[in-house]
């Protein structure tokens, strides 16, 4: 079965600096990992998906993502938070057979202090 | 484009009480999932529908039912509600046969008290 670690569940970071979110996930055979970002009271929205290629994956609103195959990593970046990035994060992962279901981590808050 | 909509947006109910949700997927999908949202939690897969049949079930009771309907739209029905299916349910779209985004709708907040 498919999972996701998100080992943090808070993370802080001043208006400005580089914003990274961390993802770890455990799949059979090989992985496609999303990010979603959500709002207070609303659904889901994706940033950017790893299918192939790559490993630096980029996405909307200045994020990027680098897929790590030995650390089974996911990590989620951007090169200077915004205070409007401050919001949850989800990293999901779901195997390349078909099963279409994606599991998805804990979430990590992101606040960015202005 | 509309995107994933779904209603009602907030529901009450109390407990042992039956409840309907309901999805319409994005222009063009065919496949519609249903997600649990639990305050502070990860969505969890319930069920996954694609030609008005029940493809993939997660770890939920048969008490959580669901439908989908020629024109790709979806229902999630819950019966004997418990003060534990209190959470956010959220309902994607996708298309099956393509390693694609699954896009998610707002949600729809359900109480039980």
């Amino acid at each position: 079965a498919q999972s996701v670690a998100q080992p943090e569940d808070q993370v802080n970071v001043a208006e400005g600096n580089p914003l990274t979110v961390k993802c770890t996930y455990s799949v059979s055979g090989n992985p496609y990992l999303f990010w979603y970002v959500q709002y207070p009271n609303r659904g889901l929205q994706f940033l950017l998906k790893y299918i192939t290629g790559d490993n630096l994956v980029k996405g909307s609103y200045g994020f990027e993502a680098e897929f790590n195959k030995s650390q089974t990593s996911f990590h989620l970046k951007k090169p200077s938070a915004l205070v409007s990035d401050s919001a949850l994060y989800f990293c999901a992962v779901r195997d390349s057979y078909g099963n279409n279901r994606l599991a998805f981590g804990k979430g990590n808050q992101v606040v960015v202090i202005p | 484009d509309a995107g994933v909509t779904q209603s009602p947006t907030h529901l009450i109910k109390t407990r042992g009480q039956q409840v309907t949700l309901r999805c319409s997927p994005k222009s063009g999908h065919d496949t519609v999932s249903w997600y649990q949202q639990a305050l502070g939690q990860g969505p969890q897969f319930i069920f996954q529908y694609y030609e008005e049949e029940e493809r993939q079930r997660g770890n939920f009771p048969d008490r959580f039912s669901g439908h989908q309907f020629p024109n790709y739209s979806s229902e999630l029905n819950v019966n004997a509600l418990l003060l534990g299916d209190s959470a956010l349910y959220l309902c994607a779209s996708s298309l099956l046969l393509a390693k694609n985004i699954q896009y998610f709708g707002a949600g729809t907040r359900l109480s039980v008290l």
